[in-house]
């Protein structure tokens, strides 16, 4: 079935460094993609997303592009923040009903 | 705020047990989809209702129920609480059915409701 892998494990660093979270993804049709952020005891929210292969998808500082060749969606971010420290779901959907389907999440933890 | 209310915030309870859990979409949203979130398991979609009829399901077990109601808010009924089904459940809406010029993906969330079986 449609699915979505993110990279294991939580991701530390300092703020000001650079953010990669990998996110691959398997589908049969053509999903949209998306990255949404759950800030501690916070309901998931968008952050961003893309529609077709090769949009890039931006908000908020962070970058995504769709990569159909790589069957990738990896998200980017130049320099991160205390405040960026959260919870990143990478997620897909067909549109045949709205209905997203997510990785398993990375915890996010910018020390100052 | 999303708009999305969801309760109780927390809930302890008893294996065996039966328990609720309330959500009232955002303003106008005629969806409403449930999902599990557990360290294990991640992010589970449940079962979807669009205006107050069923629309989709997924990984929701026999012993879990879910309706919406005319004014569109929705209940998850769970019963026969096992160990194994403390976790945190959100709920969301969105204004779609799903597909067509009005999808957008974009689906709203509540804070959820942090189910524990003891």
């Amino acid at each position: 079935g449609d699915s979505v892998t993110q990279m294991e494990g939580p991701v530390t660093l300092s703020e000001e460094a650079f953010l990669t979270i990998n996110c691959t993804y398997t589908a049969t049709g053509y999903p949209s993609l998306f990255w949404y952020v759950q800030y501690p005891g916070e309901g998931l929210q968008l952050l961003l997303k893309a529609t077709k292969a090769d949009d890039k998808g931006s908000n908020k500082g962070f970058e995504a592009t769709y990569r159909k060749e790589t069957t990738s969606f990896h998200l980017e971010k130049g320099s991160v923040q205390v405040s960026d420290s959260a919870v990143y779901f990478c997620a897909l959907t067909l549109g045949g009903n709205n209905r997203l389907a997510f990785g398993k999440g990375n915890q996010v933890v910018v020390i100052p | 705020d999303s708009g999305v209310t969801q309760t109780p915030k927390h809930l302890i309870t008893a294996t065996g047990q039966r328990v609720t859990l309330r959500c009232s979409p955002r303003s106008g949203d005629l969806s409403v989809y449930w999902y599990q979130q557990s360290l294990d398991q991640g992010l589970q979609f449940l079962i979807q209702y669009y205006n107050g009829e069923e629309r989709a399901k997924g990984n929701i077990l026999e012993r879990f129920s879910a309706q919406q109601f005319p004014d569109l808010h929705s209940e998850l009924n769970l019963s026969s609480l096992e160990l194994g089904d403390s976790a945190l459940y959100f709920c969301a809406s969105s204004a779609a059915k799903g597909g067509g010029l009005l999808s957008t993906g974009e689906l709203f969330f509540g804070e959820g409701s942090r189910l524990t079986v003891l």
